[in-house]
């Protein structure tokens, strides 16, 4: 069953550097979604993406954020001087189509800021 | 702010229990709330997308309802397994795409 892949499953970093989490979506689905989990939280929304266009992103997607499909296959997010409050775990997931569709999510890449 | 609440947070039930648990969301402007199981370590498992108020859906053991009028949908499990021990996530969507996810019940099945 096909399945959306993310790596690396872990990432420990210094506060500043730039991390760029990868995530390989289900191949025929046109939507892609970035999550966040801080440990303890719920699940937070940050950014969709179709068309090589954000289509939505919340507060928390501020420019220090970037998200970038660089190929046909990965879509990867990119968070340009990490903070210590940017350790979570990162979920991606993609979906078919817009709207009431399912959407299928990775395992999740745990980051944490140093 | 979308307020997306389950309870319980955690539940222990010995095995071949019954048991559920609840989702409640905004009842004004509803599109879909999506059901999860999530297991440590693994992605967060798609179980249903439910979009019409009264809906009822089933997936083996596990079934859902959905009162989109006062706000609030069911899971049920019935005749818990050890391996039904996972995390029950939540997510409500009231437009375009962007998932508002519940704290998720915390589901622990002992043999």
């Amino acid at each position: 069953e096909p399945e959306v892949t993310q790596t690396p499953s872990h990432q420990v970093t210094q506060m500043g550097q730039e991390v760029i989490l990868r995530c390989v979506p289900i191949s025929n689905h046109l939507y892609f979604y970035w999550y966040r989990q801080i440990l303890g939280q719920k699940v937070e929304f940050l950014v969709s993406f179709y068309n090589n266009e954000i289509s939505e992103k919340s507060e928390i997607f501020d420019d220090q954020f970037s998200v970038e499909r660089p190929d046909g296959s990965n879509f990867t997010l990119k968070i340009r001087s990490t903070k210590l409050e940017d350790s979570a775990m990162y979920f991606c997931a993609s979906s078919e189509d817009w709207g009431r569709e399912t959407q299928y999510f990775g395992p999740g890449t745990r980051l944490l800021v140093l | 702010i979308l307020n997306v609440e389950q309870s319980p947070q955690s539940l222990h039930v010995q095995e071949g229990d019954s048991t559920n648990f609840t989702c409640s969301f905004p009842s004004s402007n509803f599109y879909a709330l999506h059901w999860y199981r999530w297991e440590t370590a693994k992605s967060p498992e798609a179980l249903f997308v439910m979009t019409l108020n009264g809906d009822e859906k089933k997936k083996g053991r596990i079934s859902a309802t959905l009162n989109t009028k006062e706000g609030y949908s069911y899971l049920y499990i019935k005749g818990s397994q050890p391996e039904d021990s996972a995390t029950y996530l939540c997510a409500y969507n009231n437009a375009g795409n962007m998932l508002t996810f519940g704290g998720g019940t915390r589901l622990m099945v002992k043999p």
